[in-house]
């Protein structure tokens, strides 16, 4: 298989632009994760989806973010507008069974520079 | 709600020589805990889960990790490292939370390993 994938994997952007983060799961995993890693903050959850519906997004820092997932195999993670503080790498993590009661794999990752 | 505590950010130890990466978690339910490992510019990675039975767990590359309850700690243990072991690690604990499994991570201790 493979694996979570995530595009881009680098996006320099300036503030006020829109940001769109995509990311492939791995085949047959029902449950999707969105993080954000920051030095600052560490590994915030951002959202979770299972079975492509949101059950938890809790974590999604304030109306600039969102996210879909229009189905099993493709979620997206757009920013509008952009800003500085939003500098950060995402993370996508995808998951067999109702969120994770066993292992997350993780893509490598979209760093993301908001200048 | 549930919580994990890494003391340590970073544990510099000399090539060979043992380490204990400390974790310590909170919870009002039961849970699985998990180490997981990031190498530089990649996504985490499991590198060994207690989800029930023994205690004790271990890894393919020779890292283990003890379930104490009573302490609420899960620390890992190598005891001899290799260079190739330097990267950050993260303790995470899953309890369930609003229907779902729901994982939280530490902030990460990074290991750095000494020629």
């Amino acid at each position: 298989d493979a694996g979570v994938i995530q595009s881009p994997r680098h996006e320099v952007t300036e503030m006020g632009q829109e940001v769109t983060l995509r990311c492939k799961p791995i085949s047959g995993h029902n449950s999707l994760f969105w993080y954000r890693q920051t030095m600052m903050r560490g590994l915030e959850l951002l959202i979770y989806f299972n079975n492509n519906v949101p059950i938890d997004d809790s974590g999604m820092p304030e109306d600039r973010f969102s996210a879909k997932m229009p189905n099993a195999s493709f979620s997206t993670l757009k920013i509008q507008p952009s800003e500085p503080r939003d500098s950060a790498v995402y993370f996508c993590a995808s998951s067999l069974g109702q969120g994770a009661a066993g292992e997350l794999f993780f893509g490598e990752g979209s760093r993301l520079t908001v200048l | 709600a549930q919580s994990v505590t890494q003391l340590d950010s970073q544990v510099p130890v000399f090539e060979e020589a043992p380490v204990e990466l400390r974790c310590n978690y909170s919870s009002s339910v039961s849970v699985y805990l998990f180490w997981y490992v990031q190498y530089p510019n990649q996504g985490l990675q499991l590198l060994l889960k207690y989800l029930s039975g023994s205690t004790l767990v271990e890894s393919i590359n020779g890292f283990e990790a003890e379930f104490n309850k009573s302490q609420t700690s899960f620390h890992l243990r190598k005891p001899s490292v290799h260079i190739s072991d330097t990267a950050e690690y993260f303790c995470a604990v899953s309890g369930l939370s609003g229907g779902y499994q729901k994982v939280t991570f530490g902030t990460g201790t990074k290991l750095q390993v000494i020629p």
